[in-house]
């Protein structure tokens, strides 16, 4: 059964970049059915897509973090990461990664809290 | 982006109501259209995709439809472990906006 398991630093100062990785398990990261995805959800608000990358490394991104974020992966070691750069307050969030198939919609980690503060 | 509008933002029904969801999109979104539940301090689960197919697992109270620019989420008959937040996402075209959410109390 498919697994996915978000790690990071809990704690960013303002202006520095976070990164996050997703490792995935119970199944392959490589396929070209599959998109894997990044998704936030600030304390007590809504969902937020932040952007997906394929195996192939094609990538798609929110307008709103374009030019702050980036999504890699590295399919030998079955993870794939999210850097977000300059962040601030409106950035602390719980991070979810997921899966995305187009024909079963998304299949979510637990997520892990990343918070701003200097 | 596809704008996604959700509603009611809250809900508070009783044990055994027939309770519906509604999410409009702007834009035409060919039934590519998820409903989640979440339930606090945990990730969103999928209960529906494709608009009206239910996901693995999930009770057969839960269902899906709707086409075009408006779609429904449907429990037949609501449970005390219904009480969560449901949120629906469009998934034709990136970026994958979601819903506002809509918080489901049980009185």
């Amino acid at each position: 059964q498919l697994q996915l398991r978000e790690s990071g630093p809990g704690l960013v100062k303002p202006s520095e970049t976070v990164s996050l990785t997703c490792t995935v398990s119970g199944g392959s990261i490589s396929g070209s059915d599959y998109f894997w995805a990044w998704i936030r959800q600030p304390p007590g608000k809504g969902l937020e897509w932040i952007g997906f990358i394929r195996d192939s490394g094609t990538t798609s991104y929110s307008p709103a973090l374009t030019g702050r974020v980036a999504i890699s992966v590295d399919t030998s070691k079955m993870h794939y990461s999210l850097r977000l750069n300059s962040v601030t307050a409106a950035d602390a969030a719980q991070y979810y990664c997921a899966r995305h198939s187009r024909y079963v919609g998304y299949s979510w980690g637990q997520g892990t809290l990343v918070t701003v503060s200097s | 982006d596809i704008q996604m509008t959700q509603s009611p933002s809250t809900l508070s029904a009783s044990i055994g109501d027939r309770v519906t969801i509604t999410c409009r999109a702007s834009q035409n979104i060919n039934n590519w259209l998820a409903w989640y539940q979440q339930k606090p301090g945990k990730a969103p689960e999928l209960l529906i995709y494709k608009a009206s197919s239910l996901q693995s697992g999930v009770p057969s109270r839960f269902s899906g439809s709707g086409s075009g620019p408006e779609f429904a989420l449907t429990i037949s008959s609501l449970r005390p472990d219904d009480a969560a937040t449901y949120y629906c996402q469009q998934y034709e075209s990136a970026p994958h906006t979601f819903g506002q959410g809509t918080k489901l109390e049980i009185k």
